[in-house]
């Protein structure tokens, strides 16, 4: 398998410009998140998916972002309009998760290698 | 409140020791997974280890051992024999079951490997 794939893997863009950041997940796998990692605040759940549902979307920092799984094999994040602020690396993750189970199986979340997003 | 705490922003070690990276957790939920992951400088997320909160035996995963004490709420990383290649920044986090998929993550140690 060739793991949770993300593109672009980096992105330079102007504030005010619109960026979307693309994912897909691994094959068979029935969850989906989005991170943003910073220096500032580490590692934040920006919004998460299970069977292309958005589960928890409390993350997301405003309404200038936005996601999407249209299928189980694709999801987008939107800014628009991007902001500096918005600088970070976004990751993509995945994983088979078993609603109501004990948890007893790790099921990890396995990572995409992250998109770094540059916004002057 | 924070559910995970790593006390530790950096740590250092010599090659060929042993380390022990601090993890405490919060939780009421009786069922949850402890996740440790690893981040080089080249920025990707690699999963090393995990412990279940039924689990009655600590976790291991070659050189890396989960050192859990449920009572204590804490699930310490070690790892054995460190290498150089070693040196990142180590995450725990924690799944509660009460909570679906999603992960919550600490702030990360950043650990270097002394030669």
């Amino acid at each position: 398998d060739a793991g949770v794939i993300q593109s672009p893997r980096h992105e330079v863009t102007e504030m005010g410009q619109e960026v979307t950041l693309r994912c897909k997940p691994i094959s068979g796998h029935n969850s989906l998140f989005w991170y943003r990692q910073t220096m500032m605040r580490g590692l934040e759940l920006l919004i998460y998916f299970n069977n292309n549902v958005p589960i928890d979307d409390s993350g997301m920092p405003e309404d200038r972002f936005s996601a999407k799984m249209p299928n189980a094999s694709f999801s987008t994040l939107k800014i628009q309009p991007s902001e500096p602020r918005d600088s970070a690396v976004y990751f993509c993750a995945s994983s088979f998760f078993e609603p109501g189970k004990r948890e007893k199986t790790y099921n990890e979340q396995f990572f995409g290698p992250g998109t770094r997003l540059t916004v002057l | 409140a924070q559910k995970i705490t790593q006390t530790q922003p950096g740590m250092f070690v010599q090659e060929k020791e042993a380390v022990t990276l601090d993890c405490t957790y919060d939780t009421s939920d009786p069922s949850y997974g402890l996740f440790w992951y690893k981040q080089p400088s080249s920025g990707e997320m690699i999963f090393l280890i995990y412990q279940g909160s039924y689990d009655q035996q600590n976790a291991t995963e070659g050189r890396y051992s989960l050192n859990f004490q449920k009572a204590r709420k804490s699930a310490n990383l070690v790892i054995s024999a460190s290498q150089l290649g070693d040196s990142a920044m180590y995450f725990c986090a924690m799944r509660e079951r009460s909570s679906g998929s999603r992960l919550t993550f600490g702030e990360g140690t950043q650990l270097t490997v002394n030669p």
